[in-house]
């Protein structure tokens, strides 16, 4: 098993550009989560999903977009990238009946 | 919504000591509260998590207390070893189909030989 994949590990974007930001898992996991992290700020919850089909937002939603179209794949989305979202993405999944969130290794991402 | 509260932001010990961060939540329904550790440049790592019908849970130097009436709990360190350096995360979750974990700010824990 790879477990979680993100791709890819480092992006450099001008504001206002678009991209998506991949995350892959093949450990057949329902729960599937986006987080960004900023230096003293901890991990914030962006957007999960709980299945193919089902999203719902997090603590910091704007500015991102999600979409679950199968059990492996939760692509995070930013459609006008703003400097304020310069930041380290990490994608995370579970099985439903356990509690260990496995995590990608992350994106480095910087807006100019 | 669930708010979790971490300290010390920085902590520094001397090699054997040991090493106590703290982390106090808002919602008292919030009943899964694992730790993570993060070394520089690297994903979150889970070393230890306790769920809220245990007071107390240990892996060898590693030990999380959770006291529910007051709604903060505690990860313990031993014997600490300079690879123990890293930050340090603690979380907490609602059961019961939610995925949201809310994340402390994170302590950084130095460990001088």
């Amino acid at each position: 098993n790879a477990g979680v994949t993100q791709t890819p590990k480092f992006q450099v974007l001008k504001t206002g550009q678009s991209m998506t930001l991949q995350c892959a898992q093949d450990m057949n996991h329902e729960y599937m989560s986006w987080y960004r992290q900023d230096p003293g700020m901890g991990l914030r919850l962006i957007h999960y999903s709980v299945g193919a089909g089902i999203t719902d937002q997090g603590e910091v939603p704007n500015g991102y977009n999600v979409s679950r179209s199968t059990t492996e794949d939760f692509p995070l989305r930013l459609l006008s990238a703003a400097p304020s979202q310069t930041s380290v993405y990490f994608c995370a999944s579970r099985p439903p009946s356990g509690n260990i969130q496995y995590f990608g290794a992350g994106t480095r991402l910087s807006v100019l | 919504g669930e708010n979790v509260e971490q300290h010390p932001s920085t902590l520094s010990v001397q090699e054997g000591d040991s090493a106590v961060i703290k982390c106090t939540y808002s919602d008292s329904a919030s009943n899964y509260f694992p730790w993570y550790k993060q070394e520089l440049g690297k994903r979150p790592q889970l070393i230890i998590d306790i769920r809220s019908n245990v007071g107390e849970k240990k892996d060898q130097r590693i030990a999380v207390t959770l006291n529910k009436t007051a709604k903060h709990f505690s990860l313990h360190i031993t014997e600490t070893q300079p690879e123990d350096s890293a930050v340090y995360f603690c979380a907490a979750r609602t059961q019961g189909g939610s995925e949201k974990l809310v994340f402390g700010k994170g302590t950084k824990l130095t460990v001088n030989p």
